[in-house]
């Protein structure tokens, strides 16, 4: 059974940093582009970023500069480094696979979601 | 950026009911789109993908259509179980892809 499991959610101060981690289970996980998308409360999907199976990564520009994407494939492991965290940044972020022999980057597979809360 | 409108935002309609939701690309996106379901606290559920695919286990009565700018999420007769969020996303901009805002299914 594939399961995406994050971790690392919480409250910290505008200008702080947070790491998240999503454990990835039941699948081969180097075999799969892997991307993060946040949801503010009560608001829409965002797409946050996406690391491919060669490490390639992807960043729209309302995080680039202050988030880092990675992968541990040896952990079956994805991470979301997070910089420079400002109140907008306040949401559940969740950890997508995308679907084997995609062409539309659509995600097959989605974890819980872990609440990142950026308040002073 | 790719906008993505979704209409209508919300609609009551009920079991039995067939539903049609439309999702408008501000420049065309060819077959790049697919299609969520949400419910209260839970993550999204693919349903479509390449605009008209049906994901495996998404029941018959969900379908897809459309191309280029205009695409549409029907349910050919509501359940109980489809009252939720439907979200359309566009992958044509990749690495930027884009969301609509969301439709709220309500029971009437």
């Amino acid at each position: 059974e594939v399961q995406l499991v994050e971790s690392g959610g919480g409250l910290v101060q505008p200008g702080g940093s947070l790491r998240l981690s999503c454990a990835a289970s039941g699948f081969t996980f180097s075999s799969y582009d892997m991307h993060w998308v946040r949801q503010a409360t009560g608001k829409g999907l965002e797409w946050v970023s996406a690391i491919g199976t060669a490490g390639d990564t992807y960043y729209p520009g309302s995080v680039k500069g202050r988030f880092t994407i990675s992968r541990e494939n040896a952990k079956n492991s994805l991470y979301l480094q997070m910089n420079s965290l400002r109140a907008e940044d306040t949401a559940v972020y969740y950890c997508a696979r995308v679907r084997s022999s995609s062409w539309t980057w659509d995600f097959d597979y989605w974890g819980q979601g872990t609440l990142v809360t950026v308040s002073s | 950026d790719i906008q993505m409108t979704q209409s209508p935002s919300s609609l009551s309609a009920s079991v039995g009911d067939r539903v049609t939701i439309t999702c408008r690309a501000s420049q065309s996106i060819s077959s790049y789109l697919n299609w969520y379901q949400q419910k209260p606290g839970k993550a999204p559920k693919l349903l479509i993908y390449a605009a008209s695919s049906l994901q495996s286990g998404v029941p018959s009565r969900f379908s897809g259509s459309g191309s280029g700018t205009d695409f549409t999420l029907t349910i050919s007769s509501l359940q109980p179980e489809d009252f939720a969020t439907y979200y359309c996303q566009q992958s044509y901009s990749m690495p930027g892809i884009t969301f609509g805002q969301g439709t709220r299914l309500e029971i009437k």
